[in-house]
């Protein structure tokens, strides 16, 4: 079965700077789809960003990037020059690639705060 | 135009009462899914529907009965309500259940069982 990990329940970042959400995941597939989900208090479901396995450039988004480590399940999230507006939850998410089921499977999610 | 739209937001019920909650999508999708997001904030998926089939039946009470009239609907219908099912509960649709594509989700039904 698959399994994703973000071990950093709660992060704070001051605005404009940069910050990094950690994600592990476990799989024995070859071929999965890794995405962030954004969740503002508004409770709204925001795709992020999306990382195919089969791709070894980095996805990036503006001022979002991902550093996907395929060997060590890794795939962090990267944001820049952050912005108050960045205030959310960020949940990682690992989706296989076979079967066109579409389930994702979610982390924990990391509560994101942006200081002025 | 809201994309997939859920009703209701909100929902206060006593034990033992029977629920629904609907959910429209108006993207011409294929797939749609209800996802349950708990008091702790874990996501975890429910069911999954491929135009009107079932595909996917997480191992979820059976008082949980998901009913896809057409494949722009999918609504979720909750028998004896039990306060361990409050939470809120998420309609997402994407076009075919491939990881190349993406899911929207629903603005989720907050559901409050007293």
């Amino acid at each position: 079965a698959q399994t994703v990990t973000q071990s950093q329940p709660e992060m704070s970042v001051q605005e404009a700077e940069t910050v990094t959400l950690s994600c592990t995941y476990d799989t024995s597939e070859s071929n999965y789809y890794l995405f962030w989900y954004k969740q503002p208090p508004s409770r709204q479901m925001i795709l992020v960003i999306r990382q195919e396995a089969y791709k070894q450039q980095n996805a990036t988004e503006n001022r979002f990037s991902v550093n996907f480590q395929k060997a060590a399940k890794s795939f962090s999230l990267k944001i820049s020059d952050s912005q108050l507006g960045d205030t959310a939850m960020y949940f990682c998410a690992f989706m296989n690639g076979s079967g066109n089921t579409g389930k994702l499977i979610f982390g924990q999610g990391t509560t994101l705060q942006v200081k002025p | 135009d809201t994309a997939v739209s859920q009703t209701p937001k909100y929902l206060v019920t006593q034990m033992g009462n029977d629920k629904s909650i609907k959910c429209e999508q108006n993207l011409g999708h294929d797939t749609m899914y209800w996802y349950k997001q708990d008091s702790k904030k874990f996501l975890k998926i429910m069911f999954s529907y491929n135009n009107k089939e079932l595909i996917i039946n997480e191992t979820v009470p059976n008082r949980f009965s998901p009913k896809s009239p057409d494949k722009a609907h999918l609504n979720l219908h909750i028998n004896s309500l039990e306060l361990g099912d409050s939470a809120v509960y998420f309609c997402a649709s994407s076009p075919n259940g491939m990881g190349n594509t993406e899911a929207f989700f629903g603005q989720g039904t907050r559901l409050t069982v007293v």
